[in-house]
């Protein structure tokens, strides 16, 4: 059962213009989100966060939009540049009773940003 | 700071056999996660450990098992090797100060042949 769910394999970009990846979740237990982002031979890196108590967080290029009631986040991506291309997940962790957060990541959305 | 390493970067085995992967964390980071990365699947997570014990476990079989040193470097074990068990596996590290932030190693990939 997949409870972060990533429906876009892939997505195509011109550059300059606004990439928006979408992921939904199942979970409702869920209060933290976060983006990746993943370079082939990389590990993935952290992009951006948002809490459930915040609708939007903003960082530079890159806004991520929570809808709760439709447990549904995007990711903006303005202008969109050629070395955005990469896969990008998002991940989802519900506060935990032990330990640190245990996160469920989608299964990724390529972007390729076409110059 | 030197980020969170992974040896070996490649690996090939055969069905049946074992192996074992090693992640070393950032200095400092006493969290370490492993993730199993498959194109169908995205990211699972397999297990955390914090201060050489198993802190978290996901939906993996028995042959799939971990420890953690004193000096916070992690090793995952798998035995019994399926063909289903080629993917790249990744390992993070938590800074203690934002536990909510994982840095990522370069990953292992293995292939079962």
């Amino acid at each position: 059962d997949q409870q972060v769910k990533q429906n876009s394999p892939s997505l195509s970009v011109q550059e300059g213009r606004i990439s928006i990846l979408n992921c939904d979740y199942t979970n409702s237990m869920f209060d933290y989100f976060l983006w990746y982002k993943k370079y082939p031979a990389e590990g993935p890196t952290f992009l951006i966060s948002i809490s459930s108590i915040k609708d939007k967080n903003e960082d530079g290029r890159f806004t991520v939009f929570l809808n709760k009631s439709a447990k549904h986040l995007s990711l903006h991506i303005v202008p969109s540049q050629p070395g955005d291309s990469a896969v990008y997940f998002c991940a989802a962790s519900a506060l935990p009773t032990s330990g640190t957060y245990k996160y469920i990541f989608g299964t990724g959305t390529r972007l390729k940003v076409l110059a | 700071k030197a980020g969170v390493t992974q040896t070996p970067r490649y690996l090939i085995k055969t069905r049946g056999q074992q192996v074992t992967l090693s992640c070393s964390p950032i200095s400092g980071h006493r969290s370490v996660s492993w993730y199993q990365q498959t194109p169908g699947q995205g990211l699972q997570f397999l297990f955390e450990y914090f201060s050489e014990t198993q802190r978290n476990k996901g939906n993996f079989p028995g042959r799939f098992s971990g420890r953690q040193f004193s000096n916070s470097r992690s090793e995952m074990n798998v035995s019994t090797l399926e063909l289903g068990d080629s993917a790249l596996y990744l390992c993070a590290s938590t800074d203690p100060r934002s536990t909510d932030t994982q840095y990522f190693g370069p990953g292992t990939r293995l292939t079962v042949l």
